[in-house]
């Protein structure tokens, strides 16, 4: 199946700093989701992106696929302690089952 | 959210005995999916159901049987498990198999001892 990497695995911001995390392919993709788990929660789908290039917003949130098609990233601008949790990328090709990074864990000291 | 539910929320188990999971979806999915997630290896796919064929069991033990008697019912069968298999168990189901969005359960989370 697919290789993907996700890094950082884990960061520690204060509130209100930014926060960013990215995905990384070796082949290029057909498309990347994002997810997000909360703490004692289970993954619960973002977005997805599928356009070279695209970018993409929800709020503070700023989804990016690379020209290539082959990174993505995740950037959070002012954190809130509500965005605690770790987030997954998913990368999709074809009529493959999707495959997920091993998540950035995202820690937020108020 | 209870477009996907899942029973039981928790459970603990001996090593010698049976026991299964049960997962819904109400959304009118085609696709259903087991994970396990634990520490050591976050998302971890099991096994892949398109509508109600077993599609895709990635070398997992047999002491885990799967069943998926129609498209919105799957259930994972646990017998003679080891304590390396305590983690959250996750169904998620999704439009079609590939690569659309998924929708998580809220898990099981198994403790053998």
């Amino acid at each position: 199946g697919q290789q993907v990497m996700q890094i950082p695995q884990y960061q520690h911001v204060q509130e209100g700093e930014d926060f960013t995390t990215y995905c990384n392919s070796s082949t290029t993709l057909s498309n990347i989701q994002w997810y997000k788990q909360r703490p004692g929660g289970h993954p619960v789908f973002l977005i997805q992106l599928v356009k070279s290039g695209e970018v993409k917003k929800q709020k503070r949130l700023t989804f990016q696929f690379g020209e290539a098609k082959k990174n993505s990233s995740l950037h959070i601008t002012a954190t809130q302690t509500t965005d605690v949790g770790t987030y997954f990328c998913a990368v999709g090709s074809g009529y493959s089952t999707l495959t997920f990074g091993k998540g950035t864990m995202l820690l937020v000291s108020p | 959210e209870t477009g996907v539910t899942q029973t039981p929320r928790h459970l603990v188990m001996g090593m010698t005995n049976k026991k299964s999971l049960k997962c819904e979806q109400h959304l009118g999915h085609n696709a259903m999916y087991w994970y396990k997630q634990s520490a050591k290896k976050p998302l971890e796919l099991m096994f892949v159901y398109s509508l109600e064929e077993r599609v895709e069991n990635n070398s997992v033990p047999s002491r885990f049987s799967p069943e998926c008697p129609n498209s919105s019912h799957l259930f994972l069968h646990l017998h003679t498990l080891q304590p390396e298999d305590s983690a959250l168990y996750l169904c998620a189901s999704s439009q079609a198999r590939g690569s659309y969005e998924q929708y998580f359960g809220p898990g099981t989370r198994l403790t053998v001892t």
